[in-house]
């Protein structure tokens, strides 16, 4: 079965500052893995996704992740950050053989941006 | 183009009542999907839509919940009787499946409080 853990529930970061957020995954073969965002009060968005070919994935609002198949890593990164990036970031994982599209999703990192 | 609509965006009810939340996708999106998410539990898939057809109901908690997607344009997840732990955000996302996965679009929510 397939599954997600984010280690850190919450992360703090000044304003300007740069930022990773931990993903690791679990699965038995290469996966599809995302990032999406949450607002508050807001739906998913998503902000990049990983299925093949380049381990480092640009995505929008500046952000950017590396597959690192021998970690069964997808750590999200972000060179300086604004205070409207403060959200909650979730990190999901996706069978690849695509008979199923059934997200299994992290618990999610709240991040707190200050000045 | 507009996102996927969610109805109502918050509801109050008491326990034994009947709650039906409302979706409707992204004109043109054959996949359908709700999740729930709760503090405790994270964000969880009860349920996708393939073409109208159910695909996997496996996160679907107990019989008191039911979904249906009698057309491309709508669906409804409904609950009968509600109980206070079903209280949660309720999301409908949306996709266009073709030959590989595609980016699941998602609502603003269903906010349910069951006293």
């Amino acid at each position: 079965a397939q599954s997600v853990t984010q280690p850190d529930i919450h992360i703090t970061v000044s304003e300007g500052a740069s930022l990773e957020l931990r993903c690791n995954y679990s699965y038995g073969a290469t996966p599809y893995l995302f990032w999406y965002v949450q607002s508050p009060g807001q739906g998913l968005q998503l902000l990049l996704k990983y299925f093949s070919g380049d381990t480092l994935v640009q995505g929008i609002k500046g952000f950017e992740a590396e597959f690192k198949r021998s970690q069964s890593s997808f750590n999200l990164r972000k060179p300086s950050v604004h205070w409207s990036d403060a959200a909650e970031y979730f990190c999901a994982v996706g069978p690849s053989n695509f008979g199923n599209e059934k997200l299994t999703f992290g618990t999610g990192t709240r991040l707190t941006i200050i000045p | 183009d507009a996102g996927v609509i969610q109805s109502p965006r918050h509801e109050v009810t008491e326990m034994g009542q009947e709650v039906t939340l409302r979706c409707k996708p992204i004109s043109g999106h054959n996949s359908l999907f709700w999740y729930r998410q709760t503090m405790m539990r994270g964000l969880e898939l009860l349920i996708y839509f393939n073409n109208n057809v159910p695909i996997d109901d496996s996160g679907m908690p107990e019989d008191r919940f039911s979904a249906k997607m009698p057309n491309a344009s709508f669906s409804t997840l409904k609950i009968q009787p509600s109980e206070p732990r079903d209280s949660a955000v309720y999301f409908c996302a949306s996709s266009r499946r073709r030959e590989g996965w595609e980016t699941q679009y998602f609502g603003p929510g269903t906010r349910l409080l069951v006293l």
